[in-house]
């Protein structure tokens, strides 16, 4: 079984100022990694995802985020926000097989202030 | 881009009365899901589909849950009294490989 934790229920931030989401994970098997957004009354978006290879990866919108197998983690990281990236984030995991669900972490609420 | 669309965005039931949530899942995916989100907390595993059949359920998907595949394009969950506790955001899932593409919800609200 998988679980996860984001530390931060919301994040407050400057515009224009860098801004890191964590997210760390527990599992017994290997894992894929992902990041979501949910916009204010909108479905989940998908940001970026690690499952190979590159353990740094780019998804949409400038995000970045850092898959470290030593330290499950799988922060999700931004140099400059914009009020546009007011949202909840949610990380979460699966493990590889096909019908494997997501087990999400409880989301992080980025609030981007002018 | 094709994208899993889902009907109705909202529906407000009273409580004990059965409701369907429909879902188009991207036309050339395979693996099905369902997940809840109720108010403030995090998305929460319902039920997977596969080859017409469930092959995951948490301890949520109880015997009041039903899901199915009437065709080839829609894919349904049923719920056949529902309860408050039922109100939330559901969401619909695809996939064809590993990510899975969800779509846009539906708010039930059970009064």
């Amino acid at each position: 079984a998988q679980s996860v934790t984001q530390l931060d229920s919301q994040v407050p931030v400057f515009e224009e100022a860098p801004v890191e989401l964590r997210c760390n994970y527990s599992s017994s098997v290997s894992v894929y990694l992902f990041w979501y957004v949910q916009y204010p009354n909108q479905g989940l978006q998908l940001l970026l995802k690690y499952l190979s290879g590159s353990t740094l990866v780019k998804g949409i919108n400038g995000f970045e985020a850092e898959f470290n197998k030593s330290q499950t983690s799988f922060h999700l990281r931004k140099p400059s926000v914009h009020i546009s990236d007011t949202a909840e984030y949610f990380c979460a995991v699966s493990g590889y097989g096909g019908n494997t669900p997501l087990v999400f972490g409880k989301g992080t609420r980025l609030s981007v202030i002018a | 881009e094709p994208e899993v669309t889902q009907t109705p965005s909202h529906q407000v039931t009273q409580m004990g009365q059965e409701v369907i949530l429909r879902c188009v899942p991207i036309s050339n995916h395979l693996y099905f899901y369902w997940y809840r989100q109720i108010l403030g907390q995090k998305v929460e595993f319902l039920v997977s589909f596969y080859n017409n059949e469930i092959s995951e359920k948490s301890e949520i998907f109880d015997d009041q849950f039903s899901v199915e595949r009437p065709d080839g394009s829609n894919f349904t969950l049923k719920i056949r009294s529902t309860k408050l506790e039922d109100s939330a955001m559901y969401f619909c899932a695809s996939k064809a490989t590993e990510t899975q593409y969800f779509g846009p919800g539906t708010r039930l609200l059970v009064l």
